[in-house]
């Protein structure tokens, strides 16, 4: 089973309007820390937010927040105010304990596109 | 300068060529993990390692072997390239209690 679920490959969204992109998550693990992740074209690894699951606030960073609901495994991640310069992948990534040792699990990623 | 380096940046080379991805880090870090993206997979784990003694295979290891030579350095060599192992390579650093990885830049290899 997959431990990260993004359903969306692709998403649009108009410049200054907001957009959600949908990240569920599986583990048996009490903790557990949750990420964003952005990838621009030019392939770097930038990271964007971080939830652990005993955070009871949803993070936010600048205009990036995280949806956290811990009942259904959510971990969506929330873009206001959309600029071009979001265009990119985003990746969702669980961070659990396996075996004594933490390791990071990644989602396939969604691609956004924002329009000018 | 960078905190996470990646030599080379790109590279192209034969089936059947021996080829070592480098991975450095100032961050003083002792967590250190290689992982390869295909597209529409996302980043798959290769190998981890948690100090200088301490090598551990994640879910893609075969063919590939690695080597953490100090606390900044950690290797990643293909013994014998094959064209399935054409990806974007990442390395990445953290420690027990950041709350992220820190990527290097990573390397884009072709095996042709």
């Amino acid at each position: 089973a997959q431990k990260i679920t993004q359903t969306q490959p692709g998403m649009f969204v108009q410049e200054k309007e907001a957009v959600t992109l949908d990240c569920t998550y599986d583990t048996s693990d009490q903790s557990y820390g949750l990420f964003w992740y952005k990838q621009p074209s030019s392939g770097e690894m930038i990271f964007l937010i971080y939830q652990g699951s005993y955070d009871e606030q949803n993070a936010t960073e600048g205009r990036y927040s995280l949806n956290f609901q811990k009942a259904r495994k959510s971990a969506n991640l929330v873009i206001s105010a959309s600029q071009l310069g979001d265009s990119a992948m985003y990746f969702c990534a669980m961070r659990e304990r396996t075996s004594g040792t933490y390791k990071y699990i990644f989602g396939t990623g969604t691609r956004l596109k924002v329009l000018a | 300068d960078a905190d996470v380096t990646q030599t080379p940046r790109n590279r192209i080379t034969k089936t059947g060529k021996r080829i070592m991805l480098e991975c450095s880090q100032t961050k003083g870090h002792d967590r250190m993990y290689w992982y390869r993206q295909d597209p529409g997979l996302g980043l798959r784990l290769i190998y981890y390692s948690f100090d200088v003694k301490d090598i551990n295979k994640g879910e893609i290891s075969d063919g590939y072997s690695v080597s953490r030579q100090a606390q900044a350095k950690f290797s990643l060599s293909l013994e014998s390239a094959i064209p399935n192992q054409t990806a974007l390579y990442f390395c990445a650093t953290t420690t027990g209690s950041a709350d992220t990885q820190y990527f290097g830049p990573g390397t884009r290899l072709t095996v042709l």
